[in-house]
């Protein structure tokens, strides 16, 4: 199974300042055919089901704010929010959908500083 | 886009089963690989199974397989999820998601609001 370890497991950020997560997969997502790395990123606000932000890595899913942008390739990866907003607040959990069994990062919990 | 509403979680003993169903509407279902994935109370995400869009191949979690079964019926829309044998370890909400794909290798782009499992004495 890959495993997907994310960095760090909370953090608080100031309203307009950078808050950056990462994720290490224990294999390499990066499938060389397509040259395409099966990594998500996703949201989860209290009480509701996760939300895809990102996929591929760095593709922005339609609607997402450009604030969110996705980075990395092979087994290191980093969400970042260039702008803390109130409402960014969330646990953020990255996915590889490489190979089965799909699995998820333990999720970072992101709060205003 | 495909919006989904799950239903049939409750609370049943250990050894017992249960049938979720996942309702499907708006876009296209039968295009899209479906997945199961739950949520321990307080805990992180769990894979729990994949269906193709054409439900000719599934795939399960280690900790579900042999228990639980996924399915689909894409003349009614809905995907489910038969759980037997059930254990206090699989307490937690359930959410169907649709893949990105027809196969399971792509992000999960849309998902349930989750249907609640309790497992307990």
């Amino acid at each position: 199974d890959i495993v997907m370890t994310q960095s760090p497991h909370s953090l608080a950020v100031s309203l307009g300042e950078r808050a950056t997560i990462n994720c290490k997969s224990s294999q390499s997502v990066l499938y060389t055919s397509n040259n395409k790395n099966y990594l998500a990123w996703y949201q989860q606000k209290p009480g509701q089901p996760p939300k895809l932000l990102i996929y591929w890595a760095s593709t922005r899913k339609s609607g997402v704010p450009d604030r969110f942008s996705g980075s990395g390739s092979g087994t290191d990866f980093t969400l970042t929010i260039s702008s803390l907003q109130a409402e960014d607040v969330a646990v953020y959990y990255c996915h590889q959908y490489y190979s089965t069994p799909w699995t998820f990062g333990q999720g970072t919990k992101v709060e205003i500083k | 886009q495909v919006q989904l509403v799950e239903s049939g979680g409750g609370v049943v003993q250990p050894g017992r089963s249960l049938r979720l169903s996942c309702a499907a509407s708006g876009s296209t279902f039968s295009s899209y690989g479906m997945h199961w994935v739950r949520q321990a109370p307080g805990k992180g995400l769990e894979w729990v199974a994949l269906i193709y869009s054409d439900g000719s191949k599934k795939y399960y979690g280690d900790s579900v397989k042999g228990r639980f079964t996924i399915s689909r019926d894409n003349s009614k829309n809905t995907l489910f999820l038969q759980m037997n044998r059930l254990r206090v370890e699989d307490t937690a909400v359930y959410y169907c998601a649709s893949d990105s794909s027809t196969h399971g290798n792509g992000a999960f782009d849309m998902w349930g609001q989750g249907t609640m499992v309790i497992v307990s004495s």
